[in-house]
């Protein structure tokens, strides 16, 4: 079955630590993004790619970093820049970015707790 | 710029009643909006969305929106709610530039009672 696989399901911070979160699809979808959601927040847009190599600052990008070397791959870094990182992490996906993604839909992954020590 | 508000970050109806969920969105542009699903611990399904065709768009699981331009409105509905549809719904809207400008609101928490 296609679909978005992100892991771990749960992850700790300690002070000071970068964490990696993994976000893997195997819809072919050139489009990736990274959101954020807080409680009584909605979702917050952290990065997104359009396509392998490419990746573009979304609304709260400050204390975070991704990588896209591979089209099914889009790994989110959050850094010890970041000083408040407990939240919910959603990672999603689209066919591309443009129109043609909207007659379409943006398909997630069962999200990433992460909490700090 | 582009915003969606959420009216009630929690709604509580009876198994069998009326469910009702209020968007209300700001667009400088026409929108497409869009309304997704959240159960706890897990990703966004989308519901159904809004792309300027028929004003009255049905979903999965026996929801329908309408939207209203006069009254800037994309309410979500089900005429009788089911325990299963206890979860979070989240409303949004693009200015048709592409899923990187989506707007998610805040979400409205549904309680089913039995």
């Amino acid at each position: 079955d296609g679909g978005i696989t992100q892991s771990p399901k749960y992850l700790f911070r300690k002070e000071g630590q970068n964490v990696t979160l993994s976000c893997e699809q195997n819809l072919n979808h050139d489009a990736m993004y990274w959101y954020r959601q807080d409680p009584g927040q909605g979702l917050r847009l952290i990065y997104y790619s359009q396509i392998v190599n490419d990746f573009q600052k979304g609304d709260i990008a400050e204390g975070y970093s991704v990588s896209r070397e591979k089209k099914e791959s889009f790994p989110l870094t959050v850094t010890s820049a970041q000083k408040n990182p407990t939240a919910f992490y959603l990672c999603a996906s689209s066919i591309d970015l443009w129109d043609r993604a909207i007659n379409e839909k943006l398909f997630f992954g069962s999200g990433t707790q992460l909490s700090v020590l | 710029a582009q915003s969606v508000t959420q009216l009630g970050s929690h709604v509580s109806v009876s198994e069998g009643a009326l469910v009702l969920l209020r968007c209300n969105y700001s667009s400088s542009v026409p929108p497409y909006l869009f309304w997704y699903v959240q159960y706890p611990n897990q990703g966004l399904q989308l519901l159904l969305k809004y792309t300027s065709a028929a004003t009255l768009v049905k979903g999965i699981n026996g929801f329908e929106a309408e939207f209203k331009k006069s009254e800037t409105s994309f309410h979500l509905t089900k005429p009788s709610a089911h325990m299963s549809d206890a979860a979070e719904y989240f409303c949004a809207v693009s200015d048709r530039r592409g899923y990187q400008k989506v707007t998610f609101g805040t979400g409205t928490k549904l309680q089913v009672i039995p």
